[in-house]
């Protein structure tokens, strides 16, 4: 069967500092990857998704990026951090025209 | 472009009552139609899904039918529980290689006793 994970589960972080925030799939391969943004109360944002190796599309205009360096990897990175990246950032994965599988989510908040 | 509509909430309930979260979307081709559930401080998990006209797609008590001539995917439990208390999205994935999905802005359930 098919695993997400996802970690830290929990980070604060200063303004103005890095990011990186890590995904990996077990037990499937060549998956559709998706990085989500969950505001407090809101619903989800997709920021970035990747359908193979090196990737990326991005959704929304910001200062987070997104990189696939292996086939199960999904890492979002900031270089600084701003208040308004706070939220709950969620990974999940999919097969082509199915649907999405979520992984637990990081909270983030910067101070 | 497609779109997701869902009520808006929270839906206050007491134990034992039925459930109904209203959903329809607007999409062109066949979309899949999915439920999700999302608990306090966790991940969404998939509670549901349709991928054509009249199915009917169930678990855990719940219920939603595709109904294309309304497009609509409601979803609904004949008897909720305390447990049953979550924010619920509806989405649809309209196809393409990149699978992706649309989503509602969610529905807060609360049950009480």
């Amino acid at each position: 069967s098919q695993t997400i994970h996802q970690w830290p589960a929990t980070l604060v972080q200063p303004v103005g500092s890095p990011l990186s925030l890590e995904c990996t799939v077990e037990g499937t391969s060549n998956p559709n990857l998706y990085w989500y943004r969950q505001a407090a109360g809101r619903g989800l944002q997709l920021l970035f998704y990747s359908v193979g190796i090196g990737q990326i599309s991005s959704e929304v205009p910001q200062n987070l990026s997104a990189s696939r360096p292996q086939d199960r990897q999904f890492i979002l990175s900031s270089k600084k951090l701003l208040l308004s990246d706070s939220g709950f950032y969620l990974c999940a994965w999919s097969w082509y025209y199915n649907e999405q599988f979520f992984g637990p989510g990081t909270r983030l908040t910067v101070l | 472009g497609n779109s997701v509509t869902q009520m808006e909430g929270p839906v206050t309930l007491s134990e034992e009552a039925f459930l109904t979260i209203n959903c329809t979307y607007t999409a062109t081709g066949y979309p899949s139609l999915f439920w999700y559930v999302q608990y306090p401080g966790e991940g969404l998990q998939l509670l549901l899904k349709a991928t054509k006209a009249d199915d009917k797609g169930s678990n855990k008590g719940f219920e939603a039918t595709y109904r294309k001539e309304t497009t609509s995917f409601h979803l609904e439990k004949g008897s909720v529980q305390v447990s049953d208390s979550a924010v619920y999205f509806c989405a649809l994935n309209g196809g393409g290689t990149a699978s992706k999905l649309t989503f509602g802005t969610g529905t807060r359930l609360q049950v009480t006793l």
